[in-house]
């Protein structure tokens, strides 16, 4: 089956520490994303790449790093630099930047600082 | 002022109900709408695209008003099934930075009550 798959699906973080969220889709897209959702709110883009070795700064990218060096796979680290980083993060995909191409996302990460 | 803009409901219908919702944008060199369903704590998925003619998939219509920059989506003979919240998503070129990107709404909640 064709998809997304982010991983862990719920993750606890202490002050201080830095973690790794996980991403990788089999879906062959060029394209992936890394936003952010708060209660109540629309999503939010922190990075995005359009291919391999290559990403860029969403809206709120301080506080998070990314690396792209499989197509399938685009790992976000949110560091302790991140002061609010209690959120659900979504990875998405898409064939490209084109206008017509529509993302499609994995499962999310619910992250919880302690 | 945000960039997409929805009501945030909840609208709160009885079944077999016809419910629209509508969605503004400002910037106008967006160039791609679309709709997203997202069922609580999980990811969004995509509904449909939406063209410059409206189109139609099932049971959902959707339309574009480009002149006056906004979209809208109408539910027809609703389900339970339905209940959800509905994101209104605009892919627009920013001149000033050259990204083409996706914005979404905060969306707009259904609940479909027996």
């Amino acid at each position: 089956d064709g998809g997304i798959t982010q991983s862990p699906k719920y993750l606890f973080r202490k002050e201080g520490q830095n973690v790794t969220l996980s991403c990788e889709q089999n879906l062959n897209h060029d394209a992936m994303y890394w936003y952010r959702q708060d209660p109540g709110q629309g999503l939010r883009l922190i990075y995005y790449s359009q291919i391999v070795n290559d990403f860029q700064k969403g809206d709120i990218a301080e506080g998070y790093s990314v690396s792209r060096e499989k197509k399938e796979s685009f790992p976000l680290t949110v560091t302790s630099a991140q002061k609010n980083p209690t959120a659900f993060y979504l990875c998405a995909s898409s064939g490209g930047l084109a206008v017509y191409n529509e993302q499609f996302f994995g499962p999310g990460t619910r992250l919880t600082v302690l | 002022r945000k960039e997409v803009e929805q009501d945030p409901g909840p609208f709160n219908v009885p079944e077999g109900a016809t419910v629209a919702f509508n969605c503004t944008y400002s910037n106008s060199a967006s160039q791609s709408f679309f709709w997203y369903r997202q069922d609580c704590r999980k990811e969004p998925k995509l509904l449909m695209s939406v063209y410059s003619s409206g189109n139609e998939d099932g049971r959902f219509t959707a339309q574009l008003n480009r002149a006056s920059q906004y979209i809208s989506l109408l539910i027809r003979d609703s389900k339970l099934s339905d209940s959800a919240t509905y994101l209104c998503v605009v892919n627009a070129l920013y001149m000033d930075t050259g990204r083409r990107a996706l914005t979404f709404g905060s969306g707009t909640r259904l609940q479909v009550q027996p």
